[in-house]
């Protein structure tokens, strides 16, 4: 199974939104609604920030949000923090009863 | 709080097995619903799931990585494992424990374990 596409780099200035996609396949993130979205500060385990395409845990702010259309999802930060710098991780559950991840997008705050 | 810990070597030699453990804390391992995973994440790199057991025994691995990983788990003893044979150098990566608890994804995680391939 190959890696969900996402793009390598994005950034967003202060108080600003970005929104990162994740490409798969109908396999993938467009056979399921099992996609999720992790934050990683350099160092650190990942976050879980939004499961099953939209939703979010308990105690991650509603600045972030997760939608889906087809074989690509799309993660979207509202009102860009400095806190929100880090890399972000898209996953979807595989048809071959997996999981698979993206290739990781680096967020930058101006 | 849940938690979990990895343990185990920091360094492996080519051709040998990786073995990690992975402690639980702060609820039950033996939830219905709860699966158990392994990821790791070579320097600098992204993600790679590497595979995820029930608390049943049953099991699911990364298809490219299949014939050469077990992963077990100890629910009297509050721990799951992995075993990777014959590691090569591709295979030095930050290994992390990651639990599908509260909701569908992996919602815990350990801080990671730093695993090294070479002579």
């Amino acid at each position: 199974q190959s890696a969900l596409t996402q793009p390598p780099s994005a950034s967003g200035s202060l108080g600003q939104s970005v929104t990162i996609s994740c490409t798969g396949t109908g396999s993938d993130v467009g056979g399921y609604n099992y996609v999720s979205w992790y934050q990683q500060h350099p160092g650190k385990a990942p976050k879980l920030m939004i499961y099953e395409v939209s939703k979010r845990p308990s105690g991650v702010p509603d600045r972030f949000s997760g939608s889906k259309s087809g074989n690509t999802a799309s993660l979207t930060v509202s009102g860009l923090q400095a806190e929100d710098e880090a890399d972000y991780f898209c996953s979807s559950y595989v048809s071959s009863i997996s999981f698979v991840f993206g290739t990781g997008t680096k967020v930058t705050v101006l | 709080q849940v938690q979990l810990q990895e343990s185990g070597p920091g360094l492996v030699k080519p051709s040998e097995t990786l073995s990690l453990t992975c402690t639980f804390s702060g609820g039950s391992i033996s939830s219905g619903s709860s699966y158990w995973n392994w990821i790791r994440q070579p320097a600098g790199k992204g993600l790679e799931w590497i595979g995820r057991i029930y608390t049943s025994g049953s099991t699911n691995y990364n298809p490219s990585l299949k014939s050469r990983v077990t992963i077990s788990i100890d629910t009297s003893n509050r721990q799951f494992s992995l075993k990777l044979s014959s590691v090569t150098a591709a295979d030095t990566a930050v290994y992390y424990c990651a639990g599908r608890i509260e909701v569908t994804a992996f919602d815990y995680w350990g801080q990671g374990a730093l695993v090294t391939v070479s002579s």
